[in-house]
């Protein structure tokens, strides 16, 4: 079955303590991209890459990273969490090296930083 | 600076009536807008796009209409279902200037009434 997976699906943390959110898709996707939605502020982007290697700022970057070492995985990673990372999580890939063809989307990531 | 704005919070409708769902933009250089839908508990997906050499694109019960000049486009349920109450996004990218990213809006719950 086509599709983008992560894990963990929830996690409750502390601050400071470093975490990974992996992101996997099985599509041979060559776009892949993190969001964040929070109440009433939609989805912002965090970080895209849109090939092997090739990684770039979205809109709300601070206190993230990312890399892209294989085609298939793209993991968040926030070194120092912060109770203001408290959010829900999506991956996203899509086949095209761009974000303007439909992109498939994960089944998210709840994080609490305590 | 929110480049992508879905005024309306949220709608509510009677099932076989249509819904209009709205967002504008302020970033000119805006071409390519997509909407996703989102269920509780789910990953957004992909429902319908359109570029901005076109003002509507139709695919089976959606419609989307794209008015550059106003900075606006809608999306359009005809006939409205209950299996369509949701989250609506709306998503912009600006393939000229930075393909990677995707501004989405704050999203709009649609409620159909059986």
């Amino acid at each position: 079955e086509a599709q983008v997976t992560q894990n963990p699906r929830y996690l409750i943390t502390v601050t400071g303590k470093k975490l990974t959110v992996t992101c996997s898709q099985n599509m041979n996707h060559e776009y892949m991209s993190w969001y964040r939605q929070d109440p009433g502020l939609g989805l912002r982007q965090i970080y895209y890459s849109m090939n092997v290697e090739v990684t770039d700022k979205g809109d709300v970057p601070e206190g993230y990273k990312v890399s892209r070492k294989e085609k298939r995985n793209f993991p968040l990673i926030l070194e120092s969490p912060s109770p203001n990372q408290t959010s829900l999580y999506f991956c996203a890939s899509s086949q095209s090296t761009v974000s303007y063809n439909e992109q498939f989307f994960g089944p998210g990531t709840r994080l609490t930083v305590l | 600076d929110q480049q992508v704005k879905q005024n309306s919070p949220s709608l509510s409708v009677q099932e076989g009536r249509i819904s209009i769902l709205n967002c504008d933009y302020t970033n000119s250089m805006f071409d390519y807008f997509l909407w996703y839908k989102k269920y509780p508990a789910e990953g957004p997906t992909f429902l319908i796009s359109i570029s901005s050499i076109k003002d509507k694109n139709e695919d089976g019960r959606f419609t989307v209409f794209l008015n550059k000049s106003a900075k606006h486009l809608s999306l359009h349920i005809v006939p409205s279902q209950p299996g369509d109450s949701a989250v609506y996004f709306c998503a912009a990218s600006a393939s000229r200037t930075n393909a990677g990213k995707s501004t989405f809006g704050d999203g709009t719950t649609l409620t159909v009434k059986p």
